[in-house]
């Protein structure tokens, strides 16, 4: 069975920062892309991040340029979010999805998601 | 960047009735290998999202037959034949063509 389970959110101060995981499990994980998609509270979903199946390629929304950087160890199994300069608007569930077929998805399985909250 | 636009924002729906979801791209999601990258999703209350259309009229595994999609270039639409109290939430659609992906802003569907 295929299962993301992400963790490492949690209460930081704006302009902190905070890692998130996802641990990956029932499939070939370095076989596939990897994203980050996250939801204000709310809101609608948002692309964050994604990283290729070889970890040479990464993509970024425009709005996280910079502060995050998404990466993955495949021999753990897990994708990270390393999230920077936090601010207000980062705030909310962040969940971590299987591309299925390429880069851009579709995305057939999704973790749970974990919260993020940015506030002083 | 693509930007995605759907409507109704809210749809309410009789139970065994017929609904309707429009999306619509601000540029063609048709690939040169032929594919049309537009998927949807449900998001049902307190849950993480779920693929429901894959390549703009492809279900998911799993899905029931009462839902479909159909469009090409840029417009595109979700069909539910006859709906169920199970599928409330709110619908996306999403472009897979290009980064950044976007979705549209979501329909929310609830019962009458």
């Amino acid at each position: 069975e295929v299962q993301l389970v992400e963790s490492g959110g949690g209460l930081v101060q704006p302009g902190g920062s905070l890692r998130l995981s996802c641990a990956a499990s029932g499939f070939t994980f370095s076989d596939y892309t990897m994203h980050w998609v996250r939801q204000a509270p709310g809101k609608g979903l948002e692309f964050v991040a994604a990283i290729t199946s070889n970890g040479g390629t990464t993509y970024y929304a425009h709005s996280v340029k910079g502060r995050f950087a998404i990466s993955r160890d495949d021999s753990q199994n897990t994708l990270y979010l390393q999230m920077g300069s936090l601010r207000a608007e980062d705030m909310g569930v962040y969940y971590c999805a299987r591309a299925w077929m390429q880069v851009g998805g579709p995305f057939d399985y999704w973790g749970q998601g974990t919260l993020v909250s940015v506030s002083s | 960047d693509i930007v995605m636009t759907q409507s109704p924002l809210s749809l309410p729906v009789t139970p065994g009735e017929p609904a309707s979801i429009s999306c619509w791209s601000s540029q063609s999601l048709l690939h040169s290998n032929g594919y049309t990258y537009l998927d949807w999703y449900l998001q049902k209350p307190g849950q993480s999202p779920h693929l429901l259309i894959y390549l703009t009229s492809n279900r998911a595994s799993g899905v029931p037959d009462r839902f479909s999609g159909s469009g090409s270039g840029t417009d595109f639409t979700l069909k539910i034949s006859r709906v169920e109290p199970e599928d409330v939430g709110v619908y996306y659609c999403m472009q897979g063509l290009q980064t950044p992906l976007t979705f549209g802003g979501g329909t929310k569907v609830e019962i009458k």
